[in-house]
């Protein structure tokens, strides 16, 4: 079946700090892949997205997440976090034909000021 | 551009009790997914319509759990009669589709349903 496995559940960083979430997926096909985040308090957003092209694919505020198809990853990156990024992340995998829609468990970061 | 609404965005019910639940996805997303999200989990997705029809509920509990999208707009998710287990925070999100590039999806406030 297929699966979203996100690595870390609770990440606690000081400002200014380097950050990677893992996100693996189990599919054999080909997928579109997402990471959304959730604010205190507001909705789901999307924070970045990858379909096809360059496996580097830049999103807001400073966020980045590099596809790696032959690891079935798609971590999610930023060079200097700021206490403002304290949130919960979630890494999605949508099959294509976009039939089949798979969410993570959800990293919740906590950035200290 | 208005957001995805939803209503209530809270809800109390005894266990047995049953409850709806509507969504209004932004105008003119033809597709519609409606998600439940038990604390500390993701979002699992519980079914999602293209247009009137059902295009995946294989994660539905059909036996006490009913949706529908008339005219392909609006939809509702009802739960009857309700369980403990049912406690949790029930998303509606919408995207456009047909094209490279559009499963974005749009995400409402959600409803917080408690079940006693």
């Amino acid at each position: 079946a297929q699966s979203v496995s996100q690595h870390n559940h609770h990440v606690i960083l000081s400002e200014a700090a380097s950050l990677e979430l893992g996100c693996n997926y189990s599919y054999g096909g080909t997928v579109n892949l997402f990471w959304y985040v959730q604010y205190p308090g507001q909705h789901l957003q999307l924070l970045l997205k990858y379909f096809s092209g360059d496996p580097l694919v830049k999103g807001i505020k400073g966020f980045e997440a590099e596809f790696i198809k032959s690891k079935f990853s798609f971590n999610l990156r930023k060079p200097s976090v700021q206490w403002s990024d304290t949130a919960e992340y979630f890494c999605a995998v949508i099959t294509t034909g976009g039939f089949k829609t798979i969410f993570g468990a959800g990293t919740r970061l906590f950035v200290k000021a | 551009e208005a957001g995805v609404a939803q209503s209530p965005r809270y809800k109390i019910i005894e266990k047995r009790q049953s409850v709806a639940f509507w969504c209004n996805p932004i105008s003119g997303h033809a597709t519609l997914y409606w998600y439940q999200q038990i604390l500390g989990q993701g979002p699992k997705l519980l079914i999602q319509f293209q247009n009137n029809g059902v295009v995946d509920d294989s994660q539905l509990p059909k036996d006490r759990f009913s949706a529908e999208r008339l005219k392909g707009v609006d939809s509702t998710l009802k739960i009857q009669p309700a369980k403990l287990e049912d406690s949790a925070v029930y998303l509606c999100a919408s995207s456009s589709s047909g094209t490279s590039g559009s499963y974005e999806q749009y995400f409402g406030p959600g409803t917080r349903l408690t079940v006693t």
